[in-house]
């Protein structure tokens, strides 16, 4: 399977508590993204990377989150002192750069209790 | 403005056609995009169109631009249970250079058996 993965699919946590996501792109894509998605709704970008470069944060990234691409390949999602508004679906996206389309992972539903 | 806008639900009798709206309010989005999400799962990309054509075809889907009134639409002909998900409707803006995607808050179809 050559799609996107996302790690863990599932993860509960209490509040107060770190947590950790990873993505691992298509391999070829240059371009990934992260979205965040609470029920009801349609996903919110959060950042994105080029390569391991972060070139866009949304203001929706609070200081308490922390996205890291080191090596241009996966990347992992860190939200430190988990809130229970913190408790959504995380999505990550990935494209080339010469593409129009993102192409998304099944997510990571994150709980906090 | 990156209001983009769905209504909630459509129920369709299978074998009919089902047609979703999308109206967004930018109009320097140049790339409108159809995903589709099933239960507990990522968004599958279904089809785009680039903001100077008008319609788009791909077998049983197709994609209609009104620039002018900002509207988008997907018709799904021939409508099956597997169609049953929630349709989002997503844009992008060039202009900025940012590469993210806006999204509606998806219109979830129910096909009737």
């Amino acid at each position: 399977d050559t799609g996107v993965s996302q790690d863990p699919r599932h993860k509960i946590t209490k509040r107060g508590q770190n947590v950790t996501f990873r993505c691992d792109p298509i391999s070829e894509h240059n371009r990934l993204y992260w979205y965040r998605q609470t029920l009801g709704q349609g996903p919110e970008f959060l950042t994105y990377f080029q390569n391991e470069a972060q070139l866009e944060k949304s203001r929706l990234l609070s200081d308490r989150f922390s996205a890291e691409r080191p090596k241009g390949s996966f990347s992992t999602l860190e939200i430190q002192r988990t809130e229970q508004g913190d408790s959504a679906m995380y999505l990550c996206a990935s494209s080339q750069i010469s593409d129009y389309e993102q192409y998304f992972g099944p997510g990571t539903r994150l709980t906090v209790t | 403005g990156e209001d983009v806008e769905q209504s909630l639900f459509l129920s369709v009798r299978e074998g009919d056609s089902s047609v979703i709206n999308c109206t967004y309010t930018d109009s320097s989005s140049t790339y409108l995009y159809w995903y589709k999400q099933e239960p507990g799962a990522g968004l599958q990309l279904l089809t785009y169109i680039f903001s100077n054509m008008d319609m788009k075809q791909d077998q049983r889907l197709t994609v209609l631009l009104n620039k002018k009134d900002k509207h988008l639409s997907l018709r799904i002909a021939d409508t099956q249970t597997g169609d049953s998900a929630i349709y989002f409707c997503a844009e992008k803006f060039h202009q900025t250079g940012a590469n993210n995607l806006f999204f509606g808050t998806g219109t979830r179809l129910t096909v009737i058996p």
